[in-house]
């Protein structure tokens, strides 16, 4: 089992310039998301993804669109990109998205190595 | 004011310390708390999860949450340089998977 993977690792784009990030998993997961991480602003939810074929905005959408490929593959696209855009780009993935109030069982998201963007 | 606060520190402590963090909150409707860690260039992973008020221990680590204070705390005893790493808190209302995280706290184990 791979978990959560990612593609690329790094990657240098100059401003206007487009790029999509891929993010697979292989546990069967229904829910996927795509996070952003700056330094002093901890992680952000930019998109998430409940199932296969919905999509939902997070915190900080702008700039940024997402494609649910299959319950696999869940990828992130920048169409012109913004030195802001710079920063630590993670996908995560759970088994769902919502589960029954009042439960006490874990919903745990699963986190790939992420990728390092950098606008020029 | 942001939903979770973090100091996001550095904390630097001799190994065998006890290190203690903690976050406050300010959304009342918060039941899941957890606990991340996150090494160097790595994803964050799950340390410890907590459902709603109360102490929870694994290990060497302790989570405590004080909902009456909107405060949740980790402990790890015996520290090691292996714990060197960042912690993230993050809360959820429940019933989705929506996550508010706090900053994270860098954690230094000096041998």
């Amino acid at each position: 089992n791979a978990g959560v993977t990612q593609t690329p690792k790094f990657q240098v784009l100059k401003t206007g310039q487009s790029m999509t990030l891929q993010c697979a998993q292989d546990m069967n997961h229904n829910s996927m998301y795509w996070y952003r991480q700056d330094p002093g602003m901890g992680l952000r939810l930019i998109y998430y993804s409940a199932s296969e074929g919905t999509t939902d905005k997070g915190e900080v959408p702008n700039g940024y669109n997402v494609s649910r490929l299959n319950k696999r593959e869940f990828s992130l696209r920048l169409e012109s990109a913004a030195p802001s855009q710079t920063s630590v780009y993670f996908c995560a993935s759970s088994e769902v998205l919502v589960y029954r109030v009042g439960t006490s069982a874990n919903n745990e998201q699963f986190f790939g190595p992420g990728t390092r963007l950098t606008v020029l | 004011q942001k939903e979770v606060e973090q100091d996001p520190g550095p904390l630097s402590v001799p190994e065998g310390a006890i290190v203690s963090l903690n976050c406050t909150y300010s959304n009342s409707a918060f039941q899941y708390f957890m606990w991340y860690r996150q090494y160097s260039r790595k994803g964050p992973e799950l340390l410890m999860y907590t459902y709603s008020s109360g102490n929870k221990e694994d290990g060497r680590f302790t989570a405590q949450v004080d909902k009456s204070s909107k405060y949740i705390s980790l402990f790890i005893r015996d520290s090691q340089p292996s714990d060197s790493a960042t912690y993230l808190c993050a809360m959820s209302e429940g019933g989705n998977n929506r996550l508010a995280f706090g900053k994270g706290n860098q954690v230094v184990v000096i041998p």
